[in-house]
C-alpha cells in the first residue's frame, strides 16, 4: 500500500462544477503539499498545510491530522483548471524533508 | 531570479549512451532534490543535497546514476549506459530550509530509444 493515496484517479467535470480531490496518508507528517502539474511536466506548488484550512482564489485545501486526510476543493471550475493534481507529504519518519507523492488525479474540466 | 531551471527540457538518446542533466535552483536555496516521474505515476525521490553534501540516496538510484552539486549551487544528474527503463521525467526541486516550501523546475523528459 502506498504511503499516499489519492482519489479519484481521474475526474471529469463540467465548467462551473464544485470539485473535490481527496488524499489519505499513512505516516506521521510535518506538512502536506498540494501540487498542480500541467502537460509538459512543470509542477507548481498550490498549498503547503500542516493544519486547518487554506484558501487561494477558487482553491481551498483542508487537512485533518487525526484522520490523516486532506482534500483539495475547486469552486466554479474552469477548463484552465484541467491538470494533474498531486498530493505530497513530508514524513516525520524520513530525513531531509523530501516529499512522498501520491499518484495524482487527472482533472478534465469541459466547457 | 526566475525560479528553478532545468536543462535540457527534452533529451532523446540511444540505449547505452550517457546523459547529463543540469538543475539551477533558486539562488539562496540550500536544499536541492532530484525526483523521477514515469508516465501516469507520481514523482519518486532519487536524492537530495544540503549545500554541496549529498545526504540521502534512494534505492532507485542504481550505480549507473550519479549526482553532484560541486559548489552548493547548481546540480548535475548523470545516467551512464542508459536503458529504456530510464525513460522518465526527471524533476529538480529546491528549498531554503528544512520545512520550507519546495519549488520545482519544469523537468527534463528523457526518452531512451
Amino acid at each position: 500500500k502506498n504511503e499516499v493515496e489519492q482519489s479519484p484517479q481521474n475526474l471529469t467535470a463540467q465548467e462551473g462544477e464544485f470539485i473535490t480531490i481527496n488524499c489519505s496518508y499513512s505516516v506521521g507528517i510535518s506538512a502536506l503539499h498540494w501540487l498542480q502539474q500541467h502537460p509538459g511536466g512543470g509542477i507548481v506548488s498550490l498549498f503547503m498545510l500542516s493544519s486547518g484550512k487554506k484558501k487561494h482564489g477558487r482553491l481551498i485545501a483542508t487537512i485533518n491530522i487525526q484522520e490523516k486526510h486532506s482534500s483539495l476543493h475547486i469552486t466554479a471550475s474552469h477548463p484552465r483548471d484541467s491538470a494533474v493534481y498531486i498530493c505530497a507529504v513530508r514524513s516525520r519518519e524520513t530525513s531531509g524533508s523530501r516529499l512522498t507523492f501520491g499518484e495524482g488525479t487527472q482533472l478534465t474540466v469541459n466547457p | 531570479d526566475t525560479g528553478v531551471s532545468q536543462n535540457p527540457r527534452h533529451k532523446i538518446t540511444k540505449r547505452g549512451q550517457n546523459v547529463t542533466f543540469r538543475c539551477d535552483p533558486i539562488s539562496e536555496h540550500n536544499r536541492l532534490y532530484w525526483y523521477r516521474q514515469t508516465l501516469g505515476q507520481g514523482p519518486e525521490f532519487l536524492t537530495y543535497f544540503q549545500n554541496e553534501a549529498q545526504l540521502e540516496k534512494s534505492r532507485l538510484l542504481s550505480d549507473r546514476f550519479s549526482a553532484e552539486r560541486p559548489k552548493g549551487s547548481f546540480s548535475t544528474l548523470e545516467i551512464q549506459r542508459t536503458e529504456q527503463g530510464d525513460s522518465a521525467m526527471y524533476l529538480c526541486a529546491s528549498s531554503f530550509e528544512f520545512l520550507a516550501e519546495a519549488f520545482f523546475g519544469q523537468g527534463t523528459r528523457l526518452t531512451v530509444v
